[in-house]
């Protein structure tokens, strides 16, 4: 089965990048979207289709997904980024739907 | 204002059965796709079931597959996931979420509604 691979745990300092990956098979083929989660909240998408910004997300957070792995870039990071972020990997042709393990960013 | 609300969440034990449900509000339900997705206790997200506006699109993951059931009921703007045979791994609180995709396009859109999740715990 299609697991997307994405690194358990990352910490940052404000003001720097965060860099979190999802890894896996012919990714680049497929549609990414990236959603944050706080603790006690719901789930927020930040990226949707490899690089789109839903409207209310800051242009801090950016995607790209030319091959493995597709990338999620959140620039200037703020303490209020501190979060989980998962990666949601789309096929339609398949009916793939899946989450990667989640990657747990702290501002250090 | 788009609303979500879960419920049917219980303490049940291992091999029984429960019935969740999900209502919309302030969208046009049969518009869209719905799915839900699960959050374990220590784990992550886990789709679990997707269906599409008029029901003839279905998919589960390979680990409710043949156990969990989806459905709606556009009249009553209602989703439902019919759970059996449930078992500690199934324990998890579970998200109703709105798929960004409308008409015939599938089931791969991102979700951009969320409920804000109903608790299923399944202990002996």
């Amino acid at each position: 089965s299609y697991v997307p691979t994405q690194p358990p745990s990352m910490s940052v300092s404000p003001g720097q990048t965060a860099t979190i990956t999802c890894g896996g098979d012919n990714i680049a083929s497929k549609s990414v979207h990236w959603y944050r989660q706080k603790p006690g909240q719901a789930p927020e998408v930040v990226i949707a289709y490899d690089t789109d910004r839903p409207s209310g997300i800051p242009e801090r957070f950016s995607g790209s997904n030319y091959g493995d792995p597709a990338i999620l870039t959140i620039s200037r990071v703020e303490a209020g980024d501190e979060a989980d972020y998962y990666c949601q990997v789309c096929d339609t042709s398949s009916g793939l739907v899946v989450f990667g393990g989640g990657t747990k960013l702290t501002v250090l | 204002e788009v609303q979500l609300a879960e419920s049917g969440g219980d303490l049940v034990q291992p091999g029984k059965s429960l019935r969740l449900s999900c209502v919309g509000s302030g969208f046009s339900f049969d518009d869209y796709a719905m799915h839900w997705v699960r959050l374990g206790p220590g784990k992550g997200l886990e789709w679990v079931s997707g269906i599409n506006w008029k029901s003839d699109m279905l998919g589960y993951a390979d680990s409710v597959k043949g156990r969990f059931s989806i459905s709606r009921d556009n009249a009553k703007n209602s989703l439902y996931l019919e759970m059996n045979s449930l078992t500690v791994e199934d324990t998890a609180l579970y998200y109703c979420a709105r798929d960004s995709s409308t008409g015939d396009n599938g089931l791969g859109g991102y979700y951009d509604r969320w409920g804000q999740g109903t608790q299923v715990i399944v202990s002996s």
